[in-house]
């Protein structure tokens, strides 16, 4: 039974490109969360999904940050237009539901320069 | 607005010391609260707790949660260099999203 996958697990950007981070969820997790953490800095929530649906999207920058959850497949982070400030560490985490154990993936560290 | 608290910030201690940490929390509807641990890399699940009073215990770790009060301690006894870490405690809000405290960022000296 895998865990929550995660890839790349390193990416590089430069300014002004756009980064596609990955989350599959483990199996029978329905409930997906992203989370981006700075160097030195607690884990800072930004979107919560369910299968085609975004539930609380209230941690997310309202430009160039995008996420989705489809019927088929993994969720997807998409930053666009990327900028030296959104380098950091993406984690994202999987459950059954609120209220149950989460699990997270490995994250993907982005690099813009 | 629901919040968590984790104090220490952070703490340095000796091998085979016992360390407490703690978290406390404000939220509305709540459901359960989880502990991870972090180290250079993505948080592990260390436990659930929805009950309180009851403890959740494996090898040296253990934590309570006090649902009156509203908070939850982790110990951890008879530490060692690798439990060196940074320790997350987080609850789940009334809108199903999971929120994290600060972290403790534990030093363990030989």
């Amino acid at each position: 039974n895998a865990g929550v996958m995660q890839n790349p697990r390193h990416l590089v950007r430069r300014r002004g490109q756009e980064a596609r981070l990955r989350c599959s969820p483990m199996k029978g997790h329905s409930h997906v969360y992203w989370y981006r953490q700075l160097p030195e800095e607690g884990l800072k929530f930004m979107v919560y999904l369910q299968k085609e649906n975004i539930i609380d999207e209230s941690g997310m920058p309202k430009e160039r940050f995008s996420a989705e959850f489809p019927k088929e497949g993994p969720s997807i982070l998409r930053i666009q237009q990327v900028v030296r400030g959104d380098s950091a560490a993406y984690f994202c985490a999987s459950s059954p539901g609120a209220g149950h154990e989460a699990f997270f993936g490995q994250g993907t560290r982005l690099t813009v320069v | 607005e629901d919040k968590v608290v984790q104090s220490p910030l952070s703490l340095v201690v000796h091998e085979g010391d016992t360390v407490t940490l703690n978290c406390s929390y404000e939220v509305t509807n709540f459901r359960s609260l989880l502990w991870y641990k972090q180290e250079k890399k993505a948080p592990t699940f260390l436990f659930m707790l929805t009950s309180s009073g009851i403890e959740k215990k494996s090898g040296r770790l253990s934590s309570i949660l006090d649902k009156k009060e509203l908070f939850s301690i982790l110990n951890i006894t008879a530490t060692q260099t690798g439990d060196s870490a940074v320790y997350l405690c987080a609850v789940w809000s009334n809108t199903g999203k999971l929120i994290f405290g600060q972290g403790t960022t534990l030093q363990v000296k030989p």
